[in-house]
């Protein structure tokens, strides 16, 4: 069936240093990933989004690339700061539904 | 734009007794999304409808859970009876034409706990 499978499951990092969470999914038709935060008690939002007609998309300091022959796509912050600690999701279109990855748990130490 | 309103925040309530979750979508927005998010189990989506009409409903637990949107502007889920293990934080979401396509803008969520 669909699904997205979510890498590392819990990711620490230094302040200033960059992060890279990775997903791969199962359905060759998808053609839509989005990328979601959420932070502790707090509802999912989107952080930024890629279609499958384009290979990276940037927006200051996170970017998403999207290999669709491997079926991956990742979400890679730079210059990460306190405030980026939170849970990330990606997803991916299912059959006019997003399936959505297990998250990614971010923290960034001071 | 106020974005998705749900209503309760939080319910806390007895087993057995039946509990009903609001969601107001996006104006404009035709598509509508319940989720379930647990430790264990992650974001799972329960139930979603286009145009009012539900869709996929292969995600309800079971027969205890029930969702509707009479109108454009409307949505409940209900569970009766509630179990504890039902215990967890329902997200609605909504999307506009192009369901999953779109980007999906979700509520604050309500915290649900069943004693």
């Amino acid at each position: 069936g669909e699904n997205v499978e979510q890498h590392p499951s819990t990711l620490s990092v230094q302040e200033g240093d960059s992060a890279v969470i990775k997903c791969t999914y199962s359905d060759s038709a998808s053609n839509y990933f989005p990328w979601y935060k959420q932070e502790l008690g707090k509802r999912p939002q989107l952080i930024i989004d890629i279609r499958s007609n384009v290979g990276e998309k940037k927006d200051q300091r996170i970017a998403v690339t999207l290999n669709k022959t491997a079926k991956h796509f990742s979400l890679h912050i730079t210059e990460t700061q306190p405030e980026d600690s939170a849970v990330y999701f990606c997803a991916s279109t299912g059959t006019d539904k997003l399936i959505f990855g297990t998250g990614t748990r971010l923290q960034v130490f001071p | 734009d106020a974005g998705v309103i749900q209503s309760p925040r939080h319910e806390v309530t007895e087993m057995g007794q039946e509990v009903t979750l609001r969601c107001k979508p996006i104006s404009g927005h035709d598509y509508l999304f319940w989720y379930r998010q647990t430790m264990m189990r992650g974001l799972e989506l329960l139930i979603y409808f286009n145009n009012n009409v539900p869709i996929d409903d292969s995600g309800m637990p079971e027969d205890r859970f029930s969702a509707k949107m009479p109108n454009a502007s409307f949505s409940t889920l209900k569970i009766q009876p509630s179990e504890p293990r039902d215990s967890a934080v329902y997200f609605c979401a909504s999307s506009s034409s192009g369901g999953a396509n779109q980007p999906q803008h979700f509520g604050d969520g309500t915290r649900l706990s069943i004693l």
